[in-house]
Parts: structure tokens; sequence; C-alpha cells
């Protein structure tokens, strides 16, 4: 079966700039978790959401970043105004559901000039 | 908070050869711990997870051991290969809480 896929792969923006990034699901997920993975360092979760709703957005950095999942799959992390400092690779993943075992994708690699 | 450390950060051992990776995280309260594998420039691909009631798994030539008490984790390869070369990160998912804190992953390089 598919697995979660991500798009773009790569995306390359300027400063001051608005991007959404896209994540597909396995179907029947119910979870779905965006990381952000800097170089040579392990990912860092920002936010997670069962079903439609957010139920952990504490690491989301600070307001530019957001995150929705409208019908319960598909989700689109938002990020406004970005900085240099947002350039990281972010991962998707999702689970069957609580405490499962997460399935990451192959990540969407942001570059901020 | 938890916080995950895996050691060493790089391994380069020669092939035919087994090998540990360790795993150590700070809060023992956990629901389950999940280890991973990424190549580069890719994502994760889950190797094996064990729950928090559970002491080992097993997956083919992959024995990871869970000892919650003390707070450490071993990811062993048996009869590594050139394949197996990797970074190979560890992740736990602690009580109450959906996310998974990742370590900064071991580099491993099987040599020929």
């Amino acid at each position: 079966g598919a697995g979660v896929s991500q798009t773009p792969s790569n995306k390359v923006t300027e400063k001051g700039k608005y991007v959404e990034l896209r994540c597909d699901p396995i179907s029947g997920h119910t979870a779905l978790y965006w990381y952000r993975q800097s170089l040579g360092q392990g990912p860092e979760f920002l936010i997670y959401f069962q079903g439609t709703g957010a139920a952990d957005d504490s690491g989301l950095p600070n307001d530019r970043f957001f995150a929705v999942r409208p019908e319960g799959s598909v989700s689109t992390l938002k990020i406004q105004r970005t900085e240099r400092g947002d350039s990281a690779v972010y991962l998707c993943a999702s689970s069957l559901g609580l405490f499962n075992e997460q399935f990451f994708g192959p990540g969407t690699r942001l570059t901020v000039l | 908070k938890q916080e995950v450390t895996q050691i060493p950060a790089a391994l380069s051992v020669p092939e035919g050869e087994n090998l540990v990776l360790n795993c150590s995280f700070t809060d023992s309260a956990i629901y389950n711990l999940q280890w991973f594998r990424q190549d580069p420039g890719k994502g994760l691909t889950s190797l094996l997870l064990i729950q928090s009631s559970q002491r080992e798994q097993t997956s083919g030539r992959l024995n990871a051991s869970l000892d919650k008490s003390s707070g450490r984790s071993t990811l062993y390869i048996a009869a590594s290969q050139p394949g197996d070369s990797a970074t190979y990160l560890c992740a736990v998912c602690g009580r109450g809480a959906q996310k998974l804190v990742f370590g900064q992953g071991t580099r491993l390089t099987i040599n020929p």
C-alpha cells in the first residue's frame, strides 16, 4: 500500500514569503504528526492531529507556523513571513491511532534564502 | 522534560561484525520506544517498536532491547552488511504525550 507522501519534495523561497507544505497520510490513519529536522539533528515535534483537531501544538515555534487538517486526512503546514532559520526538512508521520507506530514520509526540504 | 541521548554519534565497523547502538532517556515514564533508520536525504524508516511492557523485539538481523527502569535501549545488528550503512535514530513516546522525542542519531558505516 501507499506510504505517507509529502509535497513538494523541495521548496526554495525568499525571506518574508509564505509557504505551504502538504502531507498525505496512510489511508485509514487517524493520527498525523509534523516534525522538523535540522542538519545533523534528530527530528523535533511540531504538532499532532487526532482526526481534524490539533490535539497538541506545543512544538510550533511561534505564531508564524500554523497547520490544518480540515477533513481528517490531508494536512497542510503553513509558514508565514519565512525566516532563514526556518530552513530545515519538514517531516510528516501518521499512525493508526493513539500510541501506535508512526510511519514517516520522505520530507520536504525547505530553504529560505 | 524528556531528553534522549545516543552514543556513539558515529561508528565505523568492518562488514560481518555484530554491533550495538545505544540509546538512553531521562524520563522512564514512556509508552513505547521506536528505532528508525534514515538514509541520506531520505525520510525515516521504522525498524522496531517496543512497548513499555516489553523487554525486546526482533526483526531479522535486528534486535532491540528496553530497560525502562534504567532508561536505556540498545539496537543489536548481527552480521552487519554495507547496506546497513545509515543513521539510526531512537525515539521515545511519553505517557500522556503522543509526540516522539528523538535522539540525535548514530551514523553507522559498514566497510566492505
